[in-house]
């Protein structure tokens, strides 16, 4: 069975661009949420989409958001980015959603802002 | 509001010996408790999951924690660390009543010792 995959793995942006993050999740996993991880705040829940609609959302600016496609696979976006957006973003599928814990973590897409 | 403390941020063990990785969580009345780790350059991965029942929770890699609900810990442990236990372990904790579903500890680096 295929893991979860991120993609790009590595990109480098400018302050004031935007980017999109993709992530594909296990197949048969209907929930997938997205994780900011630097080395000052560490892990941060960001949102959860389950069956195409946001379940839930973390403490972050309108500048993050998501959707979630008919086949389950999902993209971030982050728009007007700012230097402190530099961070490993990390998806996660799951078979029942955040709540159960079951969590199958992607490799992420380590974001540089400049 | 909930949190998760990781009383150390590294950990040096010799190969061999036991370890313990402290984890504290703020009083609720339903939470779920995990502990994750995240391999160089990798994704988080689930070691084990305390949802209700038995205290002692067994996990993969020969790792086990136990659920202390007077002293809201949930301490990892294993009895002898191999060199391949290099890694950051996290703990998280899941609230059934928030809106940010998840929330993950800073980590602790597990240096294995030669």
């Amino acid at each position: 069975k295929a893991g979860v995959t991120q993609t790009p793995r590595y990109l480098i942006k400018t302050r004031g661009q935007q980017v999109t993050l993709s992530c594909s999740p296990i197949s048969g996993h209907r929930s997938v949420s997205w994780y900011q991880q630097t080395p000052g705040q560490g892990l941060q829940f960001l949102f959860e989409y389950f069956s195409e609609t946001q379940r839930n959302k973390g403490n972050f600016p309108g500048r993050f958001s998501g959707r979630q496609f008919s086949n389950s696979r999902s993209e971030m976006n982050v728009s007007t980015l700012e230097l402190g957006d530099s961070a490993l973003y990390l998806c996660a599928s799951s078979p029942r959603g955040v709540d159960t814990g079951e969590l199958f973590f992607g490799e992420g897409s380590r974001l540089t802002v400049l | 509001a909930q949190s998760v403390t990781q009383l150390d941020s590294q950990v040096p063990v010799f190969e061999e010996a036991p370890v313990e990785l402290r984890c504290n969580y703020s009083s609720s009345v339903s939470v779920y408790l995990f502990w994750y780790v995240q391999y160089p350059n990798q994704g988080l991965q689930l070691l084990l999951k305390y949802l209700s029942g038995s205290t002692l929770v067994k996990g993969i890699n020969g790792f086990e924690a136990e659920f202390n609900k007077s002293q809201t810990s949930f301490h990892l442990r294993k009895p002898s660390v191999h060199i391949s236990d290099t890694a950051e372990y996290f703990c998280a904790v899941s609230d059934l009543r928030r809106d940010d579903k998840i929330i993950f500890g800073k980590g602790t680096r597990l240096h294995i010792l030669p």
